[in-house]
């Protein structure tokens, strides 16, 4: 089982909808979990970021955080072709150390 | 200006050469760290470094070693390249003073080939 887990994709979305993208961990003493966003080619950039359970918004973005089910997910509303990226999820436990997804690419068509 | 600069940022090399991938920054941050990302395999630790004297290895560091030099410049070196060293690698950094669950900002990446 890998310690994070993402579904690769693609997600299809149509302009406007909603996103929604989850992770699961199996680590159960993690701590602090970040949603990032990678353009083909280009470095990771930090979305969001979420430490206690329940809901996390800013702007468009929403980060929900389930501790008990062990799940993290971040929804996208009102989606533009400009979001198409992939998401990496990322995981710190007791260790310090990030452990990353391998990402789901979104694909949000006009 | 880039807060974290990596360079080169594209090098094109052949096995067995020594190769020195750079990284510094401008914020201040007390960690650092080097990662490697290849497809389908997501964005692995190669080395972390809380502070000058802190070095630690990470996932995969076998064939890397790193240098601390001062707390805004971190270097990873491979010794001797081989073709499977080829990714796209990543520098880190991160803030501690706030706590230890701080985010990682990254650099923008030097793409590695290794023929």
């Amino acid at each position: 089982q890998k310690e994070v887990e993402q579904n690769s994709g693609p997600l299809s979305v149509p302009e406007g909808a909603i996103a929604s993208l989850n992770c699961t961990y199996s680590d159960r003493g993690s701590q602090s979990f970040f949603w990032y966003r990678q353009y083909s080619g280009k470095s990771p950039e930090l979305i969001m970021f979420i430490y206690s359970n329940g809901d996390k918004e800013d702007g468009r973005f929403t980060a929900q955080l389930n501790k008990a089910s062990q799940y993290v997910s971040l929804l996208i509303r009102d989606s533009q072709p400009s979001d198409s990226a992939t998401y990496l999820c990322a995981v710190k436990g007791n260790t310090d150390k990030l452990i990353f997804g391998t990402g789901t690419r979104l694909q949000v068509f006009p | 200006d880039a807060d974290v600069t990596q360079t080169p940022r594209n090098r094109i090399t052949k096995t067995g050469k020594r190769i020195m991938l750079e990284c510094s920054q401008t914020k201040g941050h007390d960690r650092m760290y080097w990662y490697r990302q290849d497809p389908g395999l997501g964005l692995r630790l190669i080395y972390y470094s809380f502070d000058v004297k802190d070095i630690n290895k990470g996932e995969i560091s076998d064939g890397y070693s790193v240098s601390r030099q001062a707390q805004a410049k971190f270097s990873l070196s491979l010794e001797s390249a081989i073709p499977n060293q080829t990714a796209l690698y990543f520098c880190a950094t991160s803030d501690s003073s706030f706590g230890r669950n701080q985010p990682q900002h990254f650099g923008d990446g030097t793409r590695l080939s290794i023929l």
